[in-house]
Formats: structure tokens, C-alpha cells, sequence
């Protein structure tokens, strides 16, 4: 499985867009990228997953540059309950084992 | 149609004393996992298993044994609680190849 890195932490105000990016240096080529939520106290929920450019649903925005080695999860204008933890994760739909790195945890303010 | 649902939502034992925490599902589901999260900290994974009567250990399996004798059920056991498995617990479940994976409300346990 392939490692991931996210930064720890971030802020950001009301109706900014939040910009999240997750290195995935030894992305396989069967692997994809797949981001989740966390709000406290409650189980993680799937936002969207992604193999390669851009991917985009009601909740969010994945994109993934040619090299795929990295990936940008976009939220368009936060509000305060999108304060959470979200997790990279990396995988082929053959993989068995669902594996959460640290998650970033992102502060909204008003 | 409830989803993933954990029993109990919150639990207090003594060191040394063991529990089973129940998972179920009702979206037949081939793949079942157990999480445990620390304050702060990111989900790791205790077991899963891929179908009935499978089982298989995650990254974190020391001190916990789990059984899938139902396809919608997963157990997970504490034989001799100890305070370093005080946590949240949270279970999920998916099918094979799919990206989502739904997970239930969480187990408090807290071990004294």
C-alpha cells in the first residue's frame, strides 16, 4: 500500500476555498485515491475517489496531475460545519485493507 | 435499512475483564473492518475480514480476536481488557473493488 503524507493541520475562514494535498510518491498503477471525512465523534464518511486528472461531485473536487504522485482535494467555499478531519488514502479496488494515515485537521472560523 | 450499526455505544470495564463488541450490517456487504482511534489520532486498523468465516489481522491485532460466523456480523473481542485499549472503535464495511466503505457510530470503551 502506498504511503501518504498530508500536512497535520489548517485554518481557514468562512467562504474561503480549502485546498488539501496528499503526496502518494509510490502510487502504483492500479491505485486510487480516495478521500474521506471525519467529522468528532463519528465514523469516517467517503467524499470522493479519483484515478487520474479531475474528479468532481456536490461535496467536493479531486485533482490528480499526470504523475499522479500527489493529489489536491478542493472544498469551494467552507462553512464552519466543514470543520473535520480528512484522509488520503491510496488503494487498488483489489486492495482488502482500508488504511487511515493521520488525516488533516481543518479548522473553519467565522 | 440502518446501515452499520455497533453495540454498545459506550462501555466501562475493569482491567483485566473481557467484552465482545458487535458489529452489523444490513447492506450485505462481502468486506468488514475494526478501527480503533486514540484522542487525536487517526483510525487503525485491528482486523477485517473479506467474507464469512474469514478473518485477518490489521496493523494493530495484539490483544484483540475477532470472528465473522454471519456475513452481516463482525465481533470483535477484548479477552483481558487493559487501560492502553481505552479508545473509540469504529466498524465498517464494503464491497469488494467498491471506494466506499460505510462506518457505524463508534464504540466508547474505557478501560480502568
Amino acid at each position: 500500500l502506498a504511503k501518504t503524507t498530508q500536512p497535520i493541520s489548517m485554518d481557514s475562514y468562512e467562504g474561503q476555498e480549502v485546498n488539501i494535498t496528499c503526496s502518494h510518491n509510490n502510487i502504483a498503477t492500479n491505485d486510487y485515491i480516495t478521500w474521506y471525512q471525519q467529522f468528532p465523534s463519528q465514523g469516517p464518511r467517503f467524499i470522493i475517489q479519483g484515478y487520474k486528472t479531475k474528479v468532481t461531485n456536490e461535496v467536493a473536487s479531486l485533482f490528480i496531475p499526470a504523475d499522479r504522485k500527489s493529489s489536491t482535494l478542493s472544498l469551494p467555499r467552507v462553512s464552519l460545519s466543514d470543520t473535520a478531519v480528512y484522509y488520503c488514502l491510496v488503494g487498488s479496488h483489489n486492495t482488502d485493507k482500508l488504511i487511515f494515515g493521520t488525516g488533516t485537521r481543518l479548522q473553519v472560523f467565522p | 435499512n440502518a446501515g452499520v450499526t455497533q453495540t454498545p455505544k459506550f462501555r466501562v470495564l475493569k482491567t483485566g475483564q473481557s467484552m465482545t463488541l458487535l458489529c452489523a450490517q444490513d447492506m450485505n456487504h462481502e468486506y468488514m473492518y475494526w478501527y480503533r482511534q486514540d484522542p487525536g489520532m487517526g483510525l487503525r486498523l485491528i482486523h477485517y475480514s473479506v467474507g464469512e468465516g474469514t478473518t485477518a489481522k490489521g496493523e494493530v491485532p495484539d490483544g484483540y480476536n475477532v470472528s465473522r460466523l454471519k456475513k452481516q456480523n463482525f465481533l470483535l473481542g477484548l479477552e483481558s481488557a487493559a487501560p492502553s485499549q481505552t479508545s473509540v472503535y469504529f466498524c465498517a464495511s464494503s464491497f469488494p473493488g467498491e471506494a466506499e466503505a460505510f462506518f457505524g457510530q463508534g464504540t466508547r470503551l474505557t478501560v480502568v
